[in-house]
Formats: structure tokens, C-alpha cells, sequence
């Protein structure tokens, strides 16, 4: 069964540096997203893209984010300059039908 | 703006016990609902889904009946093994638009005790 993939699974960084996180979306989807889970709060938004642009973001995701979808197969989320409230598990999600999404295992961002 | 609202856990339960977990929402339009079920150490994996008002959901024996009324969606299961420990989230999407983000309950971490 196809599945969302997502790398690095762990992802250790100073602050102010520049992480890029990276999701393979199941192949025949559209719709792409990503949402972050800070340790022991609820899943947020972040960011939805469909046809090469950004379709919508939550104030979470101000300048210092940034997605991408450079080959046609990765998805890929850049912070900038990280910050230290920038730690949480970042999860990736695609959909096809713009009704159930399938995230990926995510990837746990530390900032130290 | 669209919301969710979940049964404050964490809830203890022993093997074979009942389990309710409730979930009403907030959103304009016709949403989707959603239950996802996180694993200890593993990503989101959903769990059953309802389109439509009166839908029910199911699977591996949990249920939710999409209630438009009561704007509710609760999960249950009649018998709950140990491997049902998880954190359980409810979410909606709301169809129509060009956006299908989904706004996520704060979670409901569910253990079971043999």
C-alpha cells in the first residue's frame, strides 16, 4: 500500500540555522500539506499546497517558512532561521481526493 | 472560525471495557469528520471518517456516528484491547473551497490495562 514517507525522522539543529524537511507524497496526489505537533499539544496547520503554489497558511507559517515541490515528487518545508519555540514533530500529509489526507510519520525537529 | 473539542483525557481503562470518547465541533458548511489514532512513537493514522450527517464510520471495531443535531461525531468501541493505547484524535474538514485543512482536537490519550 502506498504510503507517505518523510526524512530525516530526527532532525537536531542550533538555533538560527536553516533545517529542510523532506516528504515524498503518495504518487498520485494533488493536494499536500504540513502540520506541526508541539510535544503534548494538539495538531496544527501549517501550510496547503496544490498546483505548484500555496493555497492556503496559518499565521504559524510566517517569512521565515517556506514549501517547495522541486522535482515533482518531493515536498519540502524549509525554516530559515530556526528558533527554539521551533521544536515539535512536523508531519507531512497528501491527499488526492482533497477528502482524507495520509500523513507521514513525521519528523521530530529539536533546536537547541 | 472551525473547532473541535475533545474529551479530556487521559482515560484508563481495563481490557474489554467500553469506551466512549466524545467529540463535538464547530464549523460552518458541511464538514468531514474525522478519527486519527497515534501510536506511542509513530505518526498519524486515520482511523474511520463520516461525510455526511447520519454516516457512521468503522473500523477494527471503533465506531462514530456523524450526529449534524448535536454537532457530535463520538468514538466507540465495545471491547478495548491493550493494543488500542493510543492518543485518539477527532478532525473535521470542511468541503467545498480549494482548502481541505483539518482543525484537530487537542487529542485523548487512551490507555489500557491488561
Amino acid at each position: 500500500e502506498p504510503e507517505v514517507t518523510q526524512t530525516p525522522s530526527h532532525q537536531v539543529t542550533q538555533m538560527g540555522q536553516e533545517v529542510i524537511l523532506r516528504c515524498v507524497p503518495i504518487s498520485n496526489h494533488l493536494y499536500f500539506y504540513w502540520y506541526r505537533q508541539i510535544l503534548g499539544q494538539k495538531v496544527e496547520f501549517l501550510v496547503s499546497f496544490y498546483n505548484n503554489e500555496i493555497s492556503e497558511k496559518s499565521e504559524i507559517f510566517d517569512d521565515q517558512f517556506s514549501v517547495e515541490r522541486p522535482d515533482g515528487s518531493n515536498f519540502t518545508l524549509k525554516i530559515r532561521s530556526t528558533k527554539l519555540e521551533d521544536s515539535a514533530m512536523y508531519f507531512c500529509a497528501s491527499t488526492y481526493t482533497q477528502d482524507t489526507q495520509y500523513f507521514g510519520p513525521g519528523t521530530r525537529l529539536t533546536v537547541l | 472560525g472551525d473547532s473541535v473539542t475533545q474529551m479530556e483525557g487521559p482515560v484508563t481503562l481495563s481490557e474489554e471495557a467500553f469506551l466512549t470518547i466524545n467529540c463535538t465541533y464547530t464549523a460552518t458548511g458541511y464538514p468531514s469528520l474525522f478519527w486519527y489514532v497515534q501510536y506511542p512513537g509513530e505518526g498519524l493514522q486515520l482511523l474511520l471518517k463520516a461525510t455526511k450527517a447520519d454516516d457512521k464510520g468503522s473500523n477494527k471495531g471503533f465506531e462514530a456516528t456523524y450526529r449534524k443535531e448535536t454537532t457530535s461525531f463520538h468514538l466507540e468501541k465495545g471491547s478495548v484491547q491493550v493494543s488500542d493505547s493510543a492518543v485518539y484524535f477527532c478532525a473535521l474538514s470542511r468541503s467545498g473551497g480549494s482548502n481541505y485543512k483539518l482543525t484537530f482536537g487537542k487529542g485523548t490519550l487512551l490507555t489500557v490495562n491488561p
